[in-house]
């Protein structure tokens, strides 16, 4: 079966803790992202990275940080240095090849952090 | 910095009329892609439509199609036949193209209900 999953569905954190999302595809996908979602805000890019072993900044990634060690996974950590954490998240990939000019992200069901 | 703007924050439709949704964006690239994505009350983001924006022909898919000016800088996704299924959040997003693996920028949305 075919897809990206995250984990976990819900998530608690008290201040001041550190707390790692988990986001895997088995689509054979060369980039992932991760995007933050709040009420009216749209999504916006936390980070991305388009091949392992290496990632890039978005727009919001003050206190966030990622790795990219495996193709398959690309886990999120939310640390005490982000103010404001409580948030959906959600992790997507994608997969661009000249032959099929295709460049769609799919994304997985995503991850409710809220701090208590 | 691209840029994406969704002016109607809510929409209602009755079931089997026809809805249009609004989109512009603002950007100096002449080479991207466009997308509408709906995110129904489970929170997973759906690809609806993709339109690259080389190719003058509006896309389509089923009941939904888009209307693409890129001189306007506009990118309206019409709903035909509305059924109760379509409600959900529904997101404008923009994608330059770098060769491909690029993060997607997005408006805010537009929460559109279908009325039985």
């Amino acid at each position: 079966d075919g897809g990206i999953t995250q984990s976990p569905k819900y998530l608690f954190r008290k201040e001041g803790q550190n707390v790692t999302l988990s986001c895997e595809q088995n689509l054979n996908h060369d980039a992932m992202y991760w995007y933050r979602q709040d009420p009216g805000q749209g999504l916006r890019l936390i980070y991305y990275s388009q091949i392992v072993n290496d990632f890039q900044k978005g727009d919001i990634a003050e206190g966030y940080s990622v790795s990219r060690e495996k193709k398959e996974s690309f886990p999120l950590t939310v640390t005490s240095a982000q103010k404001n954490p409580t948030a959906f998240y959600l992790c997507a990939s994608s997969i661009w090849t000249e032959l099929s000019s295709t460049d769609t992200q799919y994304f997985g069901p995503g991850t409710r952090l809220t701090v208590l | 910095a691209q840029t994406v703007t969704q002016s109607q924050p809510e929409m209602s439709v009755q079931e089997a009329e026809t809805v249009t949704l609004s989109c512009t964006y603002d950007t100096s690239e002449n080479n991207y892609y466009l997308f509408w994505y709906k995110q129904p009350p489970s929170r997973q983001m759906i690809l609806v439509i993709r339109q690259e924006a080389y190719k003058q022909q509006n896309a389509t898919e089923n009941r939904f199609s888009v209307n693409f000016q890129k001189a306007a800088k506009s990118f309206s996704l019409k709903i035909s036949d509305s059924q109760l299924g379509d409600t959900a959040m529904y997101f404008c997003a923009f994608m330059k193209f770098r060769g491909g693996n690029t993060p997607l920028v997005f408006g805010k949305g537009t929460r559109l209900s279908v009325i039985a």
